[in-house]
């Protein structure tokens, strides 16, 4: 166990909706990063926060937002779901320390869109 | 752009066997390099990483990985496999932003 942890697991959204999925970064990691992971590909980098603010975006369109609160938990808000938003979303903690530390991932949340 | 790629989608052994999962990189400046894990409907497990130093780095379960500076690579070995190592493996590199590239993964099936 890493120590991240996402809720929920699991949730089917109508196409047009807006989704907040969640995550508890590990004790010490002031750093979470939020990719997605479409089926039979490798996760996508969406976004990353440190200390509450945003410190780099991947190529996500703006729908697509986040937060990160005092804790270092964190927010992964979509809005107006597309079907092509079905995919894996994992939440990654680490400690800003430098490049060279590992990033512990959550189990993922199953987002399916219909 | 830095970036990782995984030649084989899928690699198959019997189990005791040798397995070697490949992966090639491209980045400008130092590579900072990383191996995931991922069991069916779980999230990536950290294997090991390369920062700098000693070319062959031991990681977590028995794996370890071949840094190659000159062919660009990255493998990840592990000497005798199992079957509980059937799994998807993902091969990253983190650049100056701190975001992860991954490669396309490649699933490893151990057959007993």
């Amino acid at each position: 166990e890493t120590g991240v942890t996402q809720s929920p697991t699991h949730l089917i959204k109508t196409r047009g909706q807006q989704v907040t999925l969640r995550c508890s970064s590990q004790s010490g990691h002031n750093t979470v990063s939020w990719y997605q992971q479409a089926l039979g590909q490798g996760p996508q980098f969406i976004f990353q926060y440190y200390r509450e603010e945003e410190n780099g975006r991947g190529n996500f369109p703006p729908r697509f937002s986040g937060l990160q609160f005092p804790n270092y938990s964190s927010e992964l808000n979509v809005n107006a779901l597309e079907l092509d938003d079905s995919a894996l979303y994992l939440c990654a903690s680490s400690s800003y320390r430098g490049a060279n530390t590992e990033a512990f991932f959550g189990q993922g949340t199953r987002l399916t869109v219909v | 752009a830095q970036s990782v790629a995984q030649p084989e989608d899928q690699v198959n052994v019997a189990e005791g066997n040798p397995l070697t999962v490949k992966c090639t990189y491209s980045v400008s400046g130092n590579p900072y390099l990383f191996w995931y894990v991922q069991y069916p409907n779980r999230g990536l497990q950290f294997l090991l990483k390369y920062i700098t130093g000693d070319n062959l780095v031991k990681g977590s379960y028995g794996f370890e990985a071949e840094f190659n500076k000159s062919q660009t690579s990255f493998h990840l070995k592990k000497p005798s496999a199992l079957v509980s190592d059937s799994a998807l493996y993902f091969c990253a590199v983190r650049d100056h932003d701190y975001k992860l590239s991954f490669g396309a993964g490649t699933t490893v099936t151990v057959r007993a």
